[in-house]
C-alpha cells in the first residue's frame, strides 16, 4: 500500500514549456486534490476532483488544467509554464470530502 | 468566507518543555479542524482532527489539540517536546457544507532546542 505517489519529484522547465504532473493513489479514494505550497502562504488549492471523470476549480486554478480519467490517477497540466508557477506541488486524496486528506511527497518545480 | 490564522511564524521551545502551536479559525457552520505536520522535503502528515464530540482531541506522536468554540481556536499541544518534533505545522479548517474545501493556515515552524 503505497498511499499517494507523485511523479516526477523534481523538474526544471523553461518559460513556455509544458508538462504534466502525475498523482496516483491506491486507497480507492473518491476525492483528489492538487495544491501548491509557497513560502509564507501555506497550501492553496488549485483543482480538485470528486470522482472519476469530474474536476472543479479551487482557489488558484489559472494556468493549470487537470484530468481524472481513472479513479486512481489525477493529472495536473501546465500548458505554458511561467516563473510564477515555480512552487512545490502536492497531491492529496480523501474518501469523503470531510475526511482526512492524505498527501503525496510533493513535486518541486522550477520555471526559469 | 472561511479562514485560518496561525499567528506565530515560529515557536521555539526547549526539549522536555510543553509546547503550544496556536490556531484560530473563521467558518460558517460547524467546523472540521485538522492539524498536519511537514518534515523537511516531505509531504504533509496527518496528526489529528476534530469533527464533533470531546473538545480535547488526541493524535499521533503524543500531540493533542483543544477545540474552543467560544474563542474559535484549535491549539496544538504536547506536554513534553522532543527535538524530533521540530517541523512545520499546519492547521486547516473546513466548513460543514458539502462543497466547502479545506483551507490551510500559513504554517508555524516549531524549533525544539536540545
Amino acid at each position: 500500500n503505497a498511499g499517494v505517489t507523485q511523479t516526477p519529484k523534481f523538474r526544471v522547465l523553461k518559460t513556455g514549456q509544458s508538462m504534466t504532473l502525475l498523482c496516483a493513489q491506491d486507497m480507492n479514494h473518491e476525492y483528489m486534490y492538487w495544491y501548491r505550497q509557497d513560502p509564507g502562504m501555506g497550501l492553496r488549492l488549485i483543482h480538485y476532483s470528486v470522482g472519476e471523470g469530474t474536476t472543479a476549480k479551487g482557489e488558484v486554478p489559472d494556468g493549470y488544467n487537470v484530468s481524472r480519467l481513472k479513479k486512481q490517477n489525477f493529472l495536473l497540466g501546465l500548458e505554458s509554464a511561467a516563473p510564477s508557477q515555480t512552487s512545490v506541488y502536492f497531491c492529496a486524496s480523501s474518501q469523503l470530502v470531510q475526511e482526512t486528506q492524505y498527501f503525496g511527497p510533493g513535486t518541486r518545480l522550477l520555471v526559469l | 468566507a472561511q479562514s485560518v490564522a496561525q499567528p506565530e511564524d515560529q515557536v521555539n521551545v526547549a526539549e522536555g518543555n510543553p509546547l503550544t502551536v496556536k490556531c484560530t479559525y473563521s467558518v460558517s457552520g460547524n467546523p472540521y479542524l485538522f492539524w498536519y505536520v511537514q518534515y523537511p522535503n516531505r509531504g504533509l502528515q496527518f496528526l489529528l482532527k476534530y469533527i464533533t464530540g470531546d473538545n480535547l482531541v488526541k493524535g499521533s506522536y503524543g500531540f493533542e489539540a483543544e477545540f474552543n468554540k467560544s474563542q474559535t481556536s484549535f491549539h496544538l499541544k504536547k506536554p513534553s517536546a522532543l527535538v524530533s518534533d521540530s517541523a512545520l505545522y499546519f492547521c486547516a479548517v473546513r466548513g460543514s457544507g458539502a462543497t466547502n474545501k479545506l483551507i490551510f493556515g500559513t504554517g508555524t515552524l516549531l524549533a525544539v532546542q536540545p
